[in-house]
C-alpha cells in the first residue's frame, strides 16, 4: 500500500507566481490535512478536506491561499502570487474514513522556495 | 485552544543508553489523542506512537514507550537502547475527538543527537 505521495518535491517560484502543490493520500483514506513548517518550527495546521468538501481551513490565511480534495484525482493546494513569507515545507497528511481514523500518516512535504 | 509545549529544544543520549523527551499540553477537550512523531534530516513525518487519553496503559512500540499522566498533563517519550537512527526532531502533537476536531496540534520539537 503504497503511502501518501505529495509532489512535486521541491518547487522554485518568482515572487508573484503561483504554486501549485499536489497530495495523494493513501489508498482508501478520505481525509485530507496540510500543514505547513517554517524553519525551524513545528507544523502549523492550515485545512483539512474530505472529498469535494472543506471540513476546517481555520489555519489558512485568507488571501492567495486555496485547497480542493475533488471527487476525483489529488488535493490541492494551491497559492498565488507568491512571496518570499510563503518559503516553507508544505506537508500533506491523510487518515482513513473508519478505524485508526484519528491517526495522520504523512507525506514527504514539497519544500517551496520564492525567490 | 489547544497547545503543546516541548521544553527542551535539544537532548543528547550516548547510543544504547535510554533517553526522555518532554511534553506538556493544555486542552479543554475531555477525550483526545496525543501522539509523538518523528522528522529524521529526510524531513518526512514518521508516526512513533500514539495515546488515547481515555487509555489508563501507557502505550509501547518495541523501544519506544510513553509515560502518560492526564492530570498532570503530561506526556513524554522515553526512549531504550538508544540507536544512531533515532536521531531526528522529535515532535509531539495533540488532537481533539470529534469529526471537526481534526487538525493536529504539534509542540516545537526537540532535537535529538545520538553519540556512538
Amino acid at each position: 500500500n503504497a503511502g501518501v505521495m505529495q509532489n512535486p518535491r521541491h518547487l522554485v517560484r518568482r515572487r508573484g507566481q503561483e504554486a501549485r502543490l499536489r497530495c495523494s493520500p493513501m489508498k482508501g483514506h478520505s481525509h485530507v490535512y496540510w500543514y505547513r513548517q517554517l524553519p525551524e518550527e513545528g507544523l502549523k495546521f492550515m485545512v483539512y478536506l474530505q472529498k469535494e468538501n472543506i471540513i476546517d481551513e481555520s489555519g489558512m490565511p485568507k488571501e492567495r491561499f486555496s485547497a480542493e480534495f475533488p471527487k476525483e484525482g489529488p488535493s490541492i493546494l494551491r497559492i498565488q502570487q507568491v512571496v518570499r513569507g510563503d518559503s516553507a515545507a508544505y506537508f500533506c497528511a491523510s487518515s482513513p474514513p473508519a478505524v485508526n481514523w484519528e491517526t495522520q500518516y504523512f507525506g514527504p512535504g514539497t519544500r517551496l522556495l520564492v525567490l | 485552544a489547544q497547545t503543546v509545549t516541548q521544553s527542551q529544544p535539544e537532548m543528547s543520549v550516548q547510543e544504547a543508553e535510554t533517553v526522555t523527551l518532554s511534553c506538556t499540553y493544555d486542552t479543554s477537550e475531555s477525550d483526545y489523542y496525543l501522539f509523538w512523531y518523528k522528522q529524521p534530516p529526510s524531513r518526512q513525518m514518521i508516526l512513533v506512537i500514539r495515546q488515547e487519553a481515555y487509555k489508563q496503559q501507557n502505550a509501547t512500540e518495541n523501544r519506544f514507550s510513553v509515560n502518560f499522566q492526564k492530570a498532570a498533563k503530561s506526556f513524554s517519550l522515553k526512549i531504550s537502547d538508544s540507536q544512531l537512527g533515532d536521531a531526528a526532531m522529535y515532535f509531539c502533537a495533540s488532537r481533539g475527538y470529534g469529526g471537526s476536531q481534526g487538525n493536529l496540534i504539534f509542540g516545537k520539537g526537540t532535537k535529538l543527537s545520538v553519540k556512538p
